[in-house]
């Protein structure tokens, strides 16, 4: 079965600093990668997905992530983070066709000043 | 862009009321779920469909029901609320088309007493 670890529950970044989240996945395959963006309150919004091709893909907001197939792994980086993105964030896998969504269980970024 | 619509935002029901909530998306997708948020839990899967009339249980379908009778529109249903079902209920929708990207809904908050 398909899994997705998010090890770091909850990070705390000055602004201005660099993101990286962690996202691990269990699949015997490619699978397709996301990453969703939650503010409180709010539903969850696609930031960038990875479906084939190009390793390093850029979403939206200036985040981008990089698959790495050796370490079953789909990280999401940002360079400078800015207060605006306090938010949850969720990684994501799916098998190809009509399958569901398996989450990780979210990692909380907070931003300080 | 794709469009979500969760009827209800939020909501607050006795134990043991029927719960209807509504979920309806505007791009044709063939693909709709239910999932429930609960702190540290993440996003569980409780039923999805692939097509009218069609439903498929997802990892915690008990005390749940769901309805698609059109395509636009699925439907979660609480045959009898308990406190335990308090908690924030996420619709989605997806579709080969759009390369299996799930979009979510808004999100709707039970609260039961």
């Amino acid at each position: 079965a398909q899994s997705v670890t998010q090890p770091d529950i909850h990070i705390t970044v000055s602004e201005g600093a660099s993101l990286e989240l962690r996202c691990n996945y269990s699949y015997g395959a490619t699978p397709y990668l996301f990453w969703y963006v939650q503010s409180p309150g709010q539903g969850l919004q696609l930031l960038l997905k990875y479906f084939s091709g190009d390793t390093l893909v850029q979403g939206i907001k200036g985040f981008e992530a990089e698959f790495k197939r050796s370490q079953s792994s789909f990280n999401l980086r940002k360079p400078s983070v800015h207060w605006s993105d306090a938010a949850e964030y969720f990684c994501a896998v799916v098998a190809s066709g009509n399958t569901p969504l398996v989450f990780g269980k979210g990692t909380r970024l907070s931003v300080i000043a | 862009d794709v469009k979500v619509t969760q009827s209800s935002r939020y909501l607050v029901k006795r134990t043991g009321e029927k719960v209807f909530l509504e979920c309806v998306q505007d791009m044709d997708h063939e693909n709709m779920f239910w999932y429930r948020q609960d702190p540290g839990l993440g996003l569980r899967l409780i039923y999805f469909s692939y097509d009218v009339k069609m439903k498929e249980k997802g990892d915690i379908p008990e005390g749940y029901s769901v309805s698609r009778e059109k395509k636009e529109r699925f439907s979660l249903i609480l045959e009898s609320a308990s406190t335990n079902q308090t908690s924030m209920y996420l619709c989605a929708s997806s579709d080969a088309r759009s390369g299996n990207t799930i979009y979510f809904g808004e999100g709707s908050w039970l609260t039961v007493v």
